[in-house]
């Protein structure tokens, strides 16, 4: 079947401006994730979703970052005010959603920020 | 141009030599570890985990060895490929933090014809 897909793939906007990213996590997957990566980083967890669960928002790194998620299907990651620290890869994971189940990544979106 | 950020560790391999990527996890409750790949410009690419009640685990040409004593990770890699080059990642996760994974900060391998 389909894995987990972004978009969009590429996103290049303007300091101050929001932004919106897109996931669309692996059919019949509850878990799904938000992680960021800098370059030539390792990945930073952002916020976790798991069935009718509060969030998991622990990583968020401030208010300007916000998630949702319809059901268990679509997720969306809102940046607002963006700056020029965002620029980064936004990588969305799903599992399966039992305990450290393997989670599954999409290509991500590289948002660049001028 | 030079690519701005943390310069990763690189590793170097001839093809058809093995390749041993290291890693030291960090929360000594980590119980849950997994190897990912990520080649420029995809998302991580899941190889190989293991749990904690483990030492040693092998799939397809690849090994991952747990020492839970020094919170080491390894993942071996048999007759490396021109397709192995890659950035891998280690993760580690705890069942009581949730099902966030924390990441290392990766390794680059380049695998030489």
């Amino acid at each position: 079947g389909a894995g987990v897909s972004q978009s969009p793939s590429n996103k290049v906007t303007e300091k101050g401006k929001d932004v919106e990213l897109r996931c669309d996590p692996i059919s019949g997957h509850t878990a799904l994730y938000w992680y960021r990566q800098r370059l030539g980083q390792g990945l930073e967890f952002l916020i976790y979703f798991q069935g009718n669960s509060a969030p998991d928002k622990s990583g968020l790194p401030s208010d300007r970052f916000s998630a949702e998620r319809t059901g268990e299907s679509v997720s969306t990651l809102t940046i607002q005010r963006t700056q020029q620290e965002d620029s980064a890869v936004y990588l969305c994971a799903s599992s399966l959603g039992l305990a450290e189940e393997t989670q599954y990544f999409g290509p991500g979106t590289r948002l660049l920020v001028l | 141009g030079e690519s701005v950020g943390l310069h990763l560790p690189t590793l170097s391999v001839q093809e058809g030599d093995n390749s041993i990527i290291n890693c030291a996890y960090s929360n000594s409750a980590s119980d849950y570890f997994i190897w990912y790949k990520q080649e420029s410009g995809k998302g991580p690419q899941f190889i190989i985990d293991i749990r904690s009640n483990m030492d040693k685990r092998q799939g397809q040409r690849v090994t991952v060895l747990l020492n839970k004593t020094v919170k080491h990770l390894s993942l071996q890699i048999a007759a490396t490929q021109p397709g192995d080059s890659a950035v891998y990642f280690c993760a580690e996760n705890w069942a009581g933090g949730g099902n966030k994974l924390t990441f290392g900060t990766g390794t680059q391998l380049k695998v030489e014809l």
